[in-house]
């Protein structure tokens, strides 16, 4: 079956390291995107892309940083500067014509400062 | 700019109650809409969409229509199960591929038996 796979599930990090977020679709979805959510809050785009080699900043992008060097993977890097890092990352994709199909999403990470 | 209001929960209700989980949007074109739904410690799954003014979307029992005139895309369904326990968020996309769906902050429901 189709899907997005997000890994690892939980991740726990020490004050100044830097972490990687894997997401892997085998959707063939063109546009991927990653967000953060926080409690009590809605989804926050951190950033997204629409090609290969191409992505841009969303919203929250600061202490971020994302490659997409395959159509299947999008990989999610929380580095030192990002300040509030303990949240639950949620990757998603979409087919080319964007959000009006609706996005997919991964089943999420939980990312915990230590 | 764009953005979606959705009524604060929690909301409990007993098993069979009838639920209304209200959204209010703000676009400057013509947006799409959306319903997702979060069980515990998962991602978001697309539970509806309405796509234009007056369109219906429905699934698993849950409805909402796209209100033009009043902004709102209240999600409904007439008899509540225990597994429809979960975090509903109301989201807008602005235009057709736009870049970023715009979320609610979600309203959590719990059916108790």
């Amino acid at each position: 079956d189709g899907g997005i796979t997000q890994s690892p599930k939980y991740l726990f990090r020490k004050e100044g390291q830097n972490v990687t977020l894997s997401c892997e679709q085998n959707l063939n979805h063109d546009a991927m995107y990653w967000y953060r959510q926080d409690p009590g809050q809605g989804l926050r785009l951190i950033y997204y892309s629409q090609i290969v080699n191409d992505f841009q900043k969303g919203d929250i992008a600061e202490g971020y940083s994302v490659s997409r060097e395959k159509k299947e993977s999008f990989p999610l890097t929380v580095t030192s500067a990002q300040k509030n890092p303990t949240a639950f990352y949620l990757c998603a994709s979409s087919t080319h014509e964007g959000a009006p199909r609706g996005y997919t999403f991964g089943s999420g990470t939980r990312l915990t400062v230590v | 700019g764009d953005s979606v209001t959705q009524m604060e929960g929690p909301v409990t209700l007993s098993e069979e109650a009838f639920l209304t989980i209200n959204c209010t949007y703000t676009a400057t074109g013509y947006p799409s809409l959306f319903w997702y739904v979060q069980y515990p410690g998962e991602g978001l799954q697309l539970l509806l969409k309405a796509t234009k003014a007056d369109d219906k979307g429905s699934n698993k029992g849950f409805e909402a229509t796209y209100r033009k005139e009043t902004t709102s895309f209240h999600l409904e369904k007439g008899s509540v199960q225990v597994s429809d326990s979960a975090v509903y968020f109301c989201a807008l996309s602005p235009f057709e591929g736009a870049n970023n769906l715009f979320f609610g902050t979600g309203t959590r429901l719990t059916v108790i038996p």
